[in-house]
C-alpha cells in the first residue's frame, strides 16, 4: 500500500466552524490531490499540488483552500464549513500524473 | 455535465461468469484511462488502465478495452470472484495528466 494516512477518519462538526484535514504521505511523491466522493458523482477533484507551496483547483474548489508547505503535508480547510461540504474526502497521491494512489478517506459530518 | 458515465450503478454476476463493466465519455481530449475498485470504508485502489493509442490492454483475469470512435471503455473480469465484489470506478485524464475525471461508479455484486 502506498503510505498515506488521513486524519482525522470520522469528524463531526457544525456549519460556521473551520475544519482542516491532513494528509501525510511518506512515498515522497511530487503530486498530491483532494477528492470528495459522493453519491452518484463519484470522485471529484477539489484541489491539487504539483510541489511545495504549488497548488491549482480542481472542478469543485469553491469553499475550499489547500497549502503544502513540506513534500510529504498536504492540508484541506473549509474555512466556514457548510452541510453541502459533508462528504468522504480522500487524498491521493502519483509521482507522475497517473496513476494516482488513493488515503483511506475522512467521512466529514456537518450539522 | 458529467464527461465520463457509467450508466449501470450495479451488476450482480455469478461466481466463475465474466463480468463486464461499461464506461462511456464525452471529452475527445481525454487519452488515458484507468479503472479502480474500492472496498467499503478503504480507499479506491488503482487495478488497470490504457492509453489511447491502443485498444486492449490485459492484466491476469482483468482486461480494458477502449473503442475511441465510440468513446466507450469496458472492463472485463474473467472469471470473477466473490472477492472482486466492490464498487468500480472508471476515470480519465487529458494530456495535461492531471486532473482525473471519474464516472459515478457501478456496484459489482459476485455471488458465490
Amino acid at each position: 500500500d502506498a503510505g498515506i494516512t488521513q486524519s482525522p477518519r470520522h469528524k463531526v462538526t457544525e456549519t460556521g466552524t473551520p475544519v482542516t484535514l491532513r494528509c501525510h504521505q511518506t512515498e515522497n511523491h511530487r503530486y498530491m490531490y483532494w477528492y470528495r466522493q459522493d453519491p452518484g458523482h463519484g470522485l471529484r477533484l477539489i484541489h491539487y499540488s504539483y510541489g511545495v507551496k504549488d497548488t491549482d483547483k480542481g472542478e469543485v474548489s469553491d469553499g475550499y483552500s489547500v497549502s503544502r508547505s513540506k513534500t510529504e503535508d498536504f492540508l484541506l480547510t473549509l474555512e466556514s464549513a457548510t452541510s453541502s461540504q459533508t462528504s468522504v474526502y480522500f487524498c491521493a497521491i502519483s509521482e507522475g500524473a497517473v496513476p494516482q494512489h488513493f488515503g483511506d478517506g475522512t467521512r466529514l459530518s456537518i450539522l | 455535465d458529467q464527461q465520463v458515465k457509467q450508466n449501470s450503478p450495479s451488476l450482480s454476476v455469478q461466481e466463475g461468469r465474466i463480468s463486464i463493466l461499461n464506461c462511456d465519455y464525452t471529452n475527445s481530449m481525454f487519452d488515458y484511462f484507468l479503472w479502480y475498485k474500492k472496498y467499503p470504508a478503504e480507499g479506491p485502489t488503482f487495478l488497470i488502465s490504457i492509453s489511447s493509442i491502443k485498444d486492449k490492454n490485459e492484466d491476469g483475469r482483468f482486461t480494458v478495452f477502449l473503442n475511441k470512435s465510440a468513446k466507450h471503455l469496458s472492463l472485463h473480469i474473467v472469471p470473477s470472484q466473490p472477492g472482486d465484489s466492490a464498487v468500480y470506478f472508471c476515470a480519465a485524464s487529458d494530456n495535461a495528466g492531471n486532473m482525473l475525471t471519474f464516472g459515478g461508479g457501478t456496484r459489482l455484486m459476485v455471488k458465490p
